[in-house]
Parts: C-alpha cells; sequence; structure tokens
C-alpha cells in the first residue's frame, strides 16, 4: 500500500516570497492533515479536512495559510507571504476518518522542509 | 487549555532499558498515542492507549494511568537503530477524528 506522498521535499525561499506544498494522502483515506514542525517540537495542527470540507483551521494563520481538497483527495498548503518564522517541517497526514473509530491512526508523510532566509 | 510534557532528551546504552515519561493536562481525553520519529523522517507510530494499563508489542511497551495523567513508553533491548525522537500525543474529547496534540518530544541517543 502506497503512503502519504508529499512535494516537494525541500524547500528555501526568501521572505515575501509564496510557497505551495502538495499532499497526496492514502487511498481512501477520508481525513487528511497538515501539520507544522518547528525545529524541536512536536506538530502543530495547522488544518484538518474531512472530504473536501475543512473541520478544524483554529491554528491556521488565514492571514498567509491557505489550504484546500477541492476533490477530497489530494490538498495543497500554501503560503502567501512567507515570513522567517514559517521555516518548518510541514507535515501531512491521512487517516480513515469515522470508518477508523476511535483508534483512527494517523499516517504521515516525509515532509516538506521549507527554510525562509 | 492542552500542555503536554515530556522530556527534552535521554541518553541511554545499547541493550539496555529506557522509560520515556509523558505527563498530560488536556480539557477531555480520548486516546494516547507514542509516535517515533527519525531526524528527517515522518513520525511512525508504535502504540496507542485508552485505558490504563500496559500495552505490549515486542521491544516496546505502552503504559497508561488516566487519573494521574500520565504514560510512559519503555523500550527493551535497545538497539542503535532506536536513536529517535519519540513523540506523545493526546487525542482530546471527541470522536476518532479530533486531531492529536503532541508534545515537543524526547530525543533518545543509544549509545554504545
Amino acid at each position: 500500500e502506497a503512503g502519504v506522498a508529499q512535494s516537494p521535499r525541500y524547500k528555501i525561499i526568501e521572505k515575501r516570497q509564496s510557497v505551495a506544498f502538495w499532499c497526496n494522502p492514502i487511498s481512501g483515506h477520508a481525513t487528511l492533515y497538515w501539520y507544522q514542525q518547528i525545529l524541536g517540537q512536536g506538530p502543530k495542527l495547522l488544518i484538518q479536512f474531512q472530504n473536501n470540507g475543512v473541520v478544524d483551521d483554529s491554528q491556521l494563520p488565514k492571514d498567509r495559510f491557505s489550504a484546500e481538497r477541492l476533490k477530497g483527495v489530494d490538498s495543497t498548503l500554501k503560503i502567501q507571504p512567507a515570513k522567517l518564522e514559517d521555516s518548518a517541517v510541514y507535515l501531512c497526514a491521512s487517516s480513515l476518518g469515522a470508518a477508523g473509530g476511535a483508534y483512527n491512526e494517523q499516517f504521515f508523510g516525509p515532509g516538506t522542509r521549507l527554510t525562509v532566509l | 487549555g492542552q500542555n503536554i510534557d515530556q522530556p527534552t532528551e535521554m541518553t541511554a546504552t545499547e541493550g539496555a532499558i529506557v522509560q520515556i515519561n509523558c505527563t498530560y493536562q488536556t480539557s477531555g481525553f480520548n486516546g494516547l498515542f507514542w509516535y517515533q520519529q527519525h531526524a528527517g523522517e515522518a513520525p511512525t507510530f508504535l502504540s496507542y492507549n485508552v485505558l490504563d494499563g500496559l500495552e505490549e508489542k515486542g521491544r516496546f511497551s505502552s503504559f497508561l494511568s488516566r487519573s494521574k495523567g500520565y504514560s510512559y513508553l519503555l523500550l527493551k533491548e535497545l538497539q542503535m537503530k532506536d536513536s529517535a525522537s519519540y513523540l506523545c500525543a493526546v487525542r482530546d474529547l471527541g470522536s476518532g477524528n479530533t486531531p492529536l496534540v503532541f508534545g515537543k518530544g524526547t530525543r533518545l541517543s543509544v549509545i554504545a
């Protein structure tokens, strides 16, 4: 079974530039998550999708971050404009959703390491 | 609010046993997860506890006490490849779809 795919793996941009990340979840997984992981810290949820709808975006800095999952499969996360403090690894994860029951394990992609100069 | 605490770093010797503790304070509780994350890689699932007690899976075991807001991950017969960060994550009340809240992770170094 193919895992969660993400691209690019690495990205270096200057502050005030824009950047986009792509995620393709495991086939059949209804729920998709974007996390931000700053060096030395645990992942922090940015946004959660259930199919093509947003479930939780309370920690997404909406003045500069946006995300979509138009067809309920793959997703893009965009930052515009980027700030120095956005340097982090952006992890995408997916899970079965309601079909996964209380356990509902999340599977993570390899992440995109963003460096903002 | 939500708060999850775990030690920042630990060092242990190859072949030994190490226990990584995690304490949590959340408004609700619907399960605790442990993930392993090697440097530069994605977190991978290790264990899940929702009831009090010990869950054993090979060399790894995880314990939960809900009344104390406490869990630990026990790694036996340590191997060099166990050098990684170990993330404790709690699911707040709600369904299995409720997002996880992660601790900062414990970086474990296994030395010869």
